[in-house]
């Protein structure tokens, strides 16, 4: 099966901005993957942020906003708040199914 | 838009389960639906997909063969039937809702609160 690669961890200060990354273990990703992205706290459902590489699921801030840089998709996140701080997921499409990375575990301090 | 998932219980290696997933607040039959599972303390899974009308179905490799999805669009229900289940299996599971009702690539738009399976002797 196809590797899904997440940075494992992150840190980011209050306020700050911090761009997470969603690549493939082998080749570039492209917008024709759909990546999407969720954010996950400890005993809660996961909730979807991204969907379609960078659209926006209803009720997300523009705070989070979604991308390809550099052969990867992106997750960034502007003026980070201590309740940003989740697991994140990203899931690419693979034509007859999906993947999700391993995860971001994100720290605000 | 609510899910709620039911149907986990401890069974044995081997043994067989049905999970449930009801849906209300939308035309349930517009949108594709998915199953995600988590193991305790892992990260997210994709299990399987199945269009708004039932005719496409999508499976992970782990499963393939012996996981079976389908919908009751007359009763607003998802299910997941799982054979031969092994200790890996064991998960917490997801019902979520797509964006469109084709497996066209829109991914997971609302998550249920999931049920557990625990496999084991």
């Amino acid at each position: 099966q196809t590797l899904v690669t997440q940075e494992p961890s992150f840190s980011v200060s209050p306020g700050g901005t911090v761009t997470l990354t969603c690549g493939l273990g082998s080749g570039s990703v492209s917008t024709g993957y759909y990546a999407s992205w969720f954010q996950q706290t400890p005993g809660q459902a996961p909730r979807t942020l991204i969907y379609h590489t960078n659209s926006r699921s209803s009720g997300v801030p523009d705070r989070f906003s979604g991308s390809i840089l550099g052969g990867k998709a992106a997750l960034t996140i502007t003026g980070a708040q201590a309740d940003d701080e989740s697991d994140y997921y990203c899931v690419l499409y693979m034509g007859r199914g999906w993947v999700f990375g391993g995860g971001t575990k994100l720290t605000v301090l | 838009v609510q899910l709620v998932e039911s149907g986990g219980l401890v069974v044995q290696p081997g043994g067989s389960l049905r999970l449930s997933c009801a849906a209300s607040g939308f035309t349930f039959d517009d949108f594709a639906m998915h199953w995600v599972r988590q193991a305790p303390g892992k990260g997210l899974e994709w299990v399987s997909l199945i269009s708004g009308d039932g005719g496409s179905t999508y499976y992970a490799d782990s499963v393939k063969g012996r996981f079976t999805i389908s919908r009751d669009n007359s009763e607003n229900s998802l299910f997941l039937q799982m054979n031969s289940l092994r200790p890996e299996d064991t998960a917490l599971y997801y019902c979520a809702k797509d964006y469109v009702g084709s497996v066209a690539g829109y991914s997971m738009a609302v998550w249920g609160q999931g049920t557990t399976v625990t496999v084991s002797s």
